[in-house]
């Protein structure tokens, strides 16, 4: 299947900075890209939809001005959390979909952060 | 309301076993069925998926099993081994809505040798 590349895969930042988490398609171009959150042994909560060249849609409850999401390109849409705090501390999980009708998902490896 | 809901919550089985994972949906517009396995610390990937046109989709010792009438779907493990320990989530998407998926709360699953 397709490869969806996330990085980093850890990240431990202080209180208060902002970090930025990367989500790459390797050899596909993905119009969609969502953005989950998941707490430990719970289940994927879906946090935005982005679509390449227009503002991402955002779930409800989810922080718009905290979960910074850019889909600047087919191939790159970025997650920066802002002014972190230790409850962002999760693990954050990228997928695409290829354009057209078929509808799998292809998912990268995660990112764990741990705010301090 | 959750729209897409997984049982059991956790699963032992010996290995060799069958493993057997329920899921049930509210939503008739659904029309892509998933399910994923995920390990710890990991990504989930897919296993098997299925649409409601057929009732069954076999791949390797994965089936899927699905019921348009009742709304449901489950997923066989034929021969489970200690390598398919591992949170499962069957899943649920449809047209219009960019394909994004509903989750289920996910199956621990544990097979022991």
């Amino acid at each position: 299947g397709a490869v969806v590349s996330q990085h980093p895969s850890r990240v431990i930042c202080k209180s208060g900075t902002s970090v930025k988490i990367e989500c790459r398609s390797l050899d596909f171009q993905a119009t969609t890209m969502f953005w989950y959150r998941q707490f430990p042994k719970q289940s994927l909560m879906l946090m935005a939809t982005s679509n390449e060249g227009s503002k991402a849609t955002y779930e409800q409850g989810v922080e718009k001005d905290k979960f910074l999401i850019n889909h600047a390109s087919l191939t790159l849409s970025t997650l920066t959390v802002t002014s972190a705090h230790p409850e962002d501390s999760s693990f954050y999980i990228c997928s695409a979909r290829e354009p057209g009708l078929n509808t799998e998902a292809f998912f990268g490896q995660g990112t764990r952060l741990t705010v301090v | 309301q959750q729209q897409v809901k997984q049982s059991p919550q956790s699963l032992i089985v010996q290995k060799g076993g069958i493993s057997i994972i329920n899921c049930a949906y509210e939503n008739t517009a659904f029309d892509y069925f998933p399910w994923y396995q995920q390990f710890p610390g990991k990504g989930p990937a897919l296993l098997i998926a299925i649409r409601p046109d057929v009732s069954e989709k076999k791949e390797g010792r994965f089936t899927i099993s699905f019921n348009k009438s009742a709304k449901q779907f489950s997923l066989h493990i034929m021969d489970s081994q200690p390598g398919d320990s591992a949170t499962y989530f069957c899943a649920a998407s449809m047209r219009g809505s960019n394909y994004k998926l509903t989750f289920g709360k996910g199956t621990l699953l544990t097979v022991n040798p």
